[in-house]
């Protein structure tokens, strides 16, 4: 199994709305990512966990609260957000290690009102 | 930090050779990788290359030069489906190897 899966697709939410995007692999990978990509742009990092730990967090408002329950599972909880932070978020995975290498998900396209 | 550059656009027709160069500045280098992105989906890993020299993986072919920092990815016998945006990525040095940064991205159109 090569995939990372991410749930939900697609989300709407108000300024006002807690949501939660989920992410999940099954590949032995001990780092997992949070990116985040507009439009016609290149994906931006938010968040590396390596060993179910934050390793690093990209000044990331607040408002963006990572969670990583155990090595196949990464969520990003969202809460209060802004209408500019509405955008594709990817979750991916890599060996620690080869971070030139990364098995991105679907992604989540968020459209916040 | 780091910088990459990569043209906006490039077209190209069905069955053509086409070459997507990448230049950079990092203040440490490992190597360069390349991630293909069609238009909704995800980044797919590509090729990734540590040493100076061609890499090749069946159509799509990459490049390094270290000491010119800069890189390339060549498709061959171009398909259509090969429209898509293509990323050049480094490691970044200064928050502890574990953060990939991309380029601008190249978006490849190819025609029949």
């Amino acid at each position: 199994d090569t995939e990372v899966t991410q749930t939900p697709k697609h989300l709407v939410m108000g300024m006002t709305n807690k949501k939660s995007l989920k992410c999940e692999q099954h590949m032995g990978h001990r780092a997992m990512y949070w990116y985040k990509q507009k439009a016609k742009k290149p994906p931006e990092l938010m968040f590396v966990y390596s060993y179910e730990k934050l390793s690093i967090n990209e000044s990331v408002p607040s408002r963006f609260s990572p969670e990583c329950p155990n090595s196949s599972l990464l969520n990003l909880h969202l809460h209060a957000l802004q209408p500019e932070d509405s955008a594709l978020y990817l979750c991916a995975s890599s060996q620690d290690q080869e971070v030139e290498k990364l098995f991105f998900g679907s992604g989540t396209q968020l459209s916040v009102l | 930090g780091q910088s990459l550059e990569q043209p906006s656009e490039v077209t190209a027709v069905e069955g053509a050779i086409v070459q997507i160069n990448c230049t950079y500045q990092t203040s440490g280098f490992y190597g360069l990788s390349w991630y293909q992105q069609h238009d909704g989906g995800a980044p797919t890993f590509l090729s990734y290359n540590a040493l100076d020299g061609l890499e090749e993986t069946g159509r799509f072919s990459s490049f390094l030069s270290r000491s010119d920092s800069y890189g390339y990815l060549l498709l061959q016998e171009l398909q259509m489906k090969d429209s898509a945006s293509y990323f050049c990525a480094v490691r970044d040095h200064d928050t502890g190897f574990q953060k990939l940064v991309f380029g601008t991205g190249t978006r490849l159109l190819v025609s029949p």
